[in-house]
């Protein structure tokens, strides 16, 4: 069965550069979030979209923003990037329509290291 | 500030024993109440999506409680495996999409 896919898998900036992960959920999920998880910390909610429409929004940066596209797939846009941003990134989809209710299905992560 | 916490931090037994761990959850505004199990290396992969007080769950070997009035969650594992090795997230669902995790309990089967 499909899977949630993110990309890249890893990824090495400079500080101050910029970076973009992309996330393609579950076919016919509608419904995109994405978390990060700092070395030895638990996940953190940054952002949420429902129907391509901003849904929540958690503990992201202004340097950070995101989007949900036309086919649903999703981007984390992060400028200025500093050393404390170096994590991995989940994104997870879910049936928008059973709402909360719904399991989260988690992609593989993208691990951003900034150095 | 919305905390969920997670009891206790990592957990070791043998092959073959039962074992449980807490989650504990705000009970106000309260919607729902997820277990995902991650293994090394792979991503959060959903055990459970509970939602009523009294709510039991069973997967096999795992089981989860739900008490929703005093906001804890319990996961037993009976006869664990050393393939039960894993960290295991809780999240809960009060106010607003997105979900709250706490930091696991990691588990340790050793044969």
């Amino acid at each position: 069965a499909a899977g949630v896919i993110q990309s890249p898998r890893h990824l090495i900036k400079e500080k101050r550069e910029t970076a973009t992960l992309k996330c393609y959920p579950i076919p016919r999920h509608d419904t995109v979030y994405w978390y990060q998880q700092g070395p030895g910390q638990d996940p953190q909610f940054l952002i949420s979209f429902y129907e391509k429409m901003q849904s929540d929004k958690g503990s992201i940066p202004d340097r950070f923003s995101a989007q949900q596209f036309s086919d649903y797939h999703s981007e984390l846009n992060m400028s200025s990037l500093e050393l404390g941003d170096s994590a991995l990134y989940f994104c997870a989809s879910s049936s928008g329509q059973q709402g909360r209710n719904s399991p989260l299905h988690f992609g593989n992560g993208t691990r951003l290291t900034v150095t | 500030i919305l905390n969920v916490e997670q009891s206790p931090q990592s957990l070791h037994v043998q092959e073959g024993d039962s074992t449980n761990f807490t989650c504990s959850f705000p009970s106000s505004n309260f919607y729902a109440l997820h277990w995902y199990r991650w293994e090394t290396a792979k991503s959060p992969e959903a055990l459970f999506v509970m939602t009523l007080n009294g709510d039991e769950k069973k997967k096999g070997r795992i089981s989860a409680t739900l008490n929703t009035k005093e906001g804890y969650s319990y996961l037993y594992i009976k006869g664990s495996q050393p393939e039960d090795s894993a960290t295991y997230l809780c999240a809960s669902a009060n106010s607003g999409y997105a979900l709250n995790f706490g930091k696991g309990t990691s588990l340790l089967v050793t044969p």
